[in-house]
């Protein structure tokens, strides 16, 4: 069967510190990735999404990079972190195109102080 | 621009009463609706899609292209039902699922 697992679960961090999230799905291949943003009050904002390695498409213009080194992994950065870039973060998969399906994981929540 | 928008940010009812979660979406084309739901502790996951004009857990909805609406509607809410409700919808053309901000439900014994 297929899972998907996010990490960190929790994370404090100091404004302008490095940011990497890690998301990896199993039992599947060539899956389309996503990540996505919960902010209250502003529901789910699409990050990025990816249909293979090392092809990513951003969504929104922001603080925050993804890359995808492998094709059932995906990552998501931030050089410096902004206060504005707290939140939960939820990474999902889909392997059957066009269906709107998808899985995600358990969240990552993001303070950054 | 696809849009997706639900008007309530929370609503509360008391266990029996009707439920009617309300979703207007923008877009051109034929879009592919659906709702997601997320219980207290729980992932986020598909509750339906209007393709399969199926019934989950007592929930219905109907695609209203006139009015670009999707309400989830169940006649009779349960405590159980008490969670965060995202509409959302996905263009064929693309496989980018765009979500609404979301109807937090509660349901009072």
């Amino acid at each position: 069967s297929q899972t998907i697992h996010q990490w960190p679960a929790t994370l404090v961090q100091p404004v302008g510190s490095p940011l990497s999230l890690e998301c990896t799905v199993e039992g599947t291949s060539n899956p389309n990735l996503y990540w996505y943003r919960q902010a209250a009050g502003r529901g789910l904002q699409l990050l990025f999404y990816s249909v293979g390695i090392g092809q990513i498409s951003s969504e929104v213009p922001q603080n925050l990079s993804a890359s995808r080194p492998q094709d059932r992994q995906f990552i998501l950065s931030s050089k410096k972190l902004l206060l504005s870039d707290s939140g939960f973060y939820l990474c999902a998969w889909t392997g059957l195109r066009g269906t709107g399906e998808l899985f995600f994981g358990e969240g990552s929540r993001l303070t950054v102080l | 621009a696809q849009r997706v928008t639900q008007p309530e940010k929370l609503l509360s009812v008391f266990k029996g009463a009707p439920v009617e979660l309300k979703c207007n979406y923008s877009y051109s084309g034929s879009p592919e609706l659906f709702w997601y739901v997320q219980y207290s502790r729980q992932r986020l996951q598909l509750l339906l899609r209007h393709i399969s004009r199926e019934s989950i857990k007592g929930f219905t909805a109907d695609l209203n292209k006139g009015e670009t609406s999707f309400h989830l509607k169940k006649p009779f809410a349960q405590e159980e039902d008490s969670a965060m409700y995202y509409c959302a919808l996905v263009s064929y053309n693309t496989d980018k699922l765009i979500f609404g901000t979301g109807t937090r439900l509660q349901v009072f014994p």
